[in-house]
């Protein structure tokens, strides 16, 4: 079975500081990890993904992830927020393109 | 390219009343979903549609809640009868399916409120 943690249900940061964003992930098989990001009112948009390839995922707007086998994490990094990160941000696994599971969400607030 | 559309984007309905929610893919788009997201929570995969086939529909409350997939593209989600817990943001995606790109590219929703 597989399944994600966040491990924050909220993060506020100032901004131009880093962004760091926990995701811990379960899965019996290879996964495929991904970040989706919901702004209000708004879709939810893929930020980046992991598919067994290179193990640091850079993905749109300056994010970025590592994906660690050993720690079965997948943490969400930008050096710098903008004020246009804030938003809700879900971590998802999947295996094999089934079986899709969203964790519960992150809600990032930056501060200015 | 047109994204994934779905209508109507809003719904108010009273319990045990019914719904149907459209979901129009992206062309060529093989996989389909549909997601139930609460208000606070991650969107829930209630069903998944491989061309016109389920692939997996282990979370759909078989009760009250049924979709299909006609031809192939289109989809609908129906609720008959309607509860106040049905309330919720109701999310399409697709992609194409295949194991070296699956990505979900997902729709507006269609925000639904159970009176």
């Amino acid at each position: 079975a597989q399944s994600v943690t966040q491990l924050d249900s909220h993060v506020s940061v100032s901004e131009g500081t880093p962004v760091l964003l926990r995701c811990n992930y379960s899965s019996s098989y290879s996964p495929s990890l991904f970040w989706y990001v919901q702004h209000p009112n708004k879709g939810l948009q893929l930020l980046l993904k992991y598919t067994s390839a290179a193990t640091l995922v850079k993905g749109i707007n300056g994010f970025e992830a590592e994906f660690k086998k050993s720690e079965t994490s997948f943490h969400l990094t930008k050096p710098s927020a903008h004020m246009s990160d804030a938003a809700e941000y879900f971590c998802v696994v999947s295996v094999s393109g089934n079986q899709f599971y969203f964790g519960t969400g992150t809600s990032l607030t930056v501060i200015p | 390219e047109a994204g994934v559309a779905q209508s109507p984007r809003y719904k108010i309905i009273e319990k045990r009343q019914s719904v149907a929610f459209w979901c129009n893919p992206i062309s060529g788009h093989a996989t389909l979903y549909w997601y139930q997201q609460i208000l606070g929570q991650g969107p829930k995969l209630l069903i998944q549609f491989q061309n016109n086939g389920v692939v997996d529909d282990s979370q759909l409350p078989k009760d009250r809640f049924s979709a299909e997939r006609l031809k192939g593209v289109d989809s609908t989600l129906k609720i008959q009868p309607a509860k106040l817990e049905d309330s919720a943001v109701y999310l399409c995606a697709s992609s194409l399916g295949t194991e070296t790109e699956e990505t979900q590219y997902f729709g507006p929703g269609t925000r639904l409120l159970v009176l």
